[in-house]
């Protein structure tokens, strides 16, 4: 089973600086089967970025994705206030597919 | 427009068995696989497998082999997951979730872009 590993646990950021959100594997993850979402309160998760670098659809260009191999990286270049959430990486190129611990993003 | 929609919240004894539904709606159903996740309170996100809405074909996550059973029904577009020998660890809330490519015979994995809105199963005695 491959686990992910976010960092931080916890962000405290204000409305308009940029969030660097990181996500390592335990083994090497193809970088055409990693995923990041969001998660509001009392709500379902929201694919964000797909196939670590691309935008699901709807979602605004503030998000973006890197990585490759065992490092994933998600960017938020400019918070809005309904960023502040739970976000959660996830691979899906080998079962079982597995999800990081989550990074809360919270208002500093 | 495509939606998931689940049955509402369950109250279960130790022991017992949960099925939750999830009627999909805005898409072809047989076309998309669907997936369980589940969500203990305050924690992360957890896989327990798949079903091939169009063969019925399933993939469990090992944790929750022999415990769980993923079916479908295709008159009415809806998929069932229902989980057996419940235990206090089983609260949780679960979800459906589509995932996001087309079934075909060589269609690779893909993530899940439409989910339900959750339903919580508590397990108490």
């Amino acid at each position: 089973e491959i686990v992910l590993t976010q960092s931080p646990g916890t962000l405290y950021l204000s409305p308009g600086e940029r969030a660097t959100l990181s996500c390592r594997a335990s083994q090497s993850v193809s970088s055409s089967h990693f995923a990041w979402y969001r998660q509001k309160p009392g709500q379902a998760p929201r694919l964000l970025i797909y196939a670590a670098s691309n935008r699901a659809s709807g979602i605004p260009d503030r998000f973006s994705g890197s990585g490759s191999g065992t490092d994933f990286i998600l960017t938020i270049s400019r918070l809005e206030p309904e960023d502040f959430a739970v976000y959660y990486c996830q691979q899906y190129g080998s079962s079982p597919r597995t999800f990081g611990q989550g990074t809360k993003l919270q208002i500093k | 427009q495509v939606q998931l929609v689940q049955s509402g919240a369950a109250v279960e004894r130790p022991g017992a068995s949960v099925r939750v539904s999830c009627k999909t709606s805005g898409y072809s159903f047989t076309s998309y696989y669907v997936h369980w996740v589940r969500q203990a309170p305050g924690q992360g996100l957890e896989w327990l497998g798949w079903i091939n809405p169009n063969t019925g074909g399933t993939t469990f996550a090992q944790k929750f082999q022999g415990r769980v059973t993923m079916t479908r029904d295709t008159s009415t577009d809806t998929a069932y997951m229902e989980l057996n020998r419940l235990s206090f660890d089983d609260t949780s809330v679960y979800y459906c979730a589509r995932e996001r490519g087309l079934i075909t015979a060589r269609s690779p994995p893909e993530p899940f872009d439409y989910w339900g809105q959750g339903t919580l199963v508590t397990v108490s005695s």
